[in-house]
């Protein structure tokens, strides 16, 4: 079946411009997470939506982003007047939503501030 | 805070040699630990994960151990080959939904 997907693949922008990247989980997954990868980094988690909870934003590290779930399914991480470090991968994923449960991730968005 | 310390950040190993990447984490509470495998240009991927109700796991050639007392646990791939070469990342669970990441292995499998 169909996994994560994520779009676009690579975005190359420039510094102070905004840009949204979008992220389709697995149909029937209710949670979903983003998380940015730098070079030679880990995962750092950003945001995670659960269902119709309210989401956890504590990982977003500056007002500049902000993330959306509508209807429960796609969501859209948007990056206000980016700076040269947001370049980064930034990668979604999707679980059934319960605890432990494995996460599947999407390819990634590759983006590049200049 | 807590965090997830992750050697070594490289590991070259010949074809059929085994390969062993370790991990610590901070906060006793996390119970929960799985392995991720990233291919280039690839999201990662669970390979195997283990919880806290057990100290080791098998899956043909790869095979996890944790010791909780000091939290500690480690990824053993025997018999490896050049597939396996990928960048490969440990987790512990934070709460119940949140994980912390390890900064990742590269492992290069030499033939």
């Amino acid at each position: 079946g169909a996994g994560v997907s994520q779009s676009p693949s690579n975005k190359v922008t420039e510094k102070g411009k905004d840009v949204e990247l979008r992220c389709d989980p697995i149909s029937g997954h209710t949670a979903l997470y983003w998380y940015r990868q730098s070079l030679g980094q880990g995962l750092e988690f950003l945001i995670y939506f659960q269902g119709n909870s309210a989401p956890d934003k504590s990982g977003l590290p500056s007002d500049r982003f902000s993330a959306e779930r509508t209807g429960g399914s796609v969501s859209t991480l948007t990056i206000q007047r980016t700076q040269q470090e947001d370049s980064a991968v930034y990668l979604c994923a999707s679980s059934l939503g319960q605890p432990q449960e494995t996460q599947y991730f999407g390819p990634g968005t590759r983006l590049l501030v200049l | 805070g807590e965090n997830v310390e992750q050697h070594p950040s490289t590991l070259s190993v010949q074809e059929g040699d085994s390969a062993v990447i370790k991990c610590t984490y901070s906060d006793s509470a996390s119970n929960y630990f799985p392995w991720y495998k990233q291919e280039l240009g690839k999201g990662p991927q669970l390979i195997i994960d283990i919880r806290s109700n057990v100290g080791e796991k098998k899956d043909q050639r790869i095979a996890v151990t944790l010791n909780k007392t000091a939290k500690h646990f480690s990824l053993h791939i025997t018999e490896t080959q050049p597939e396996d070469s990928a960048v490969y990342f440990c987790a512990a669970s934070i709460g119940t939904y949140k994980y912390i990441f390890g900064t990742g292995t590269r492992l290069k499998v030499l033939a």
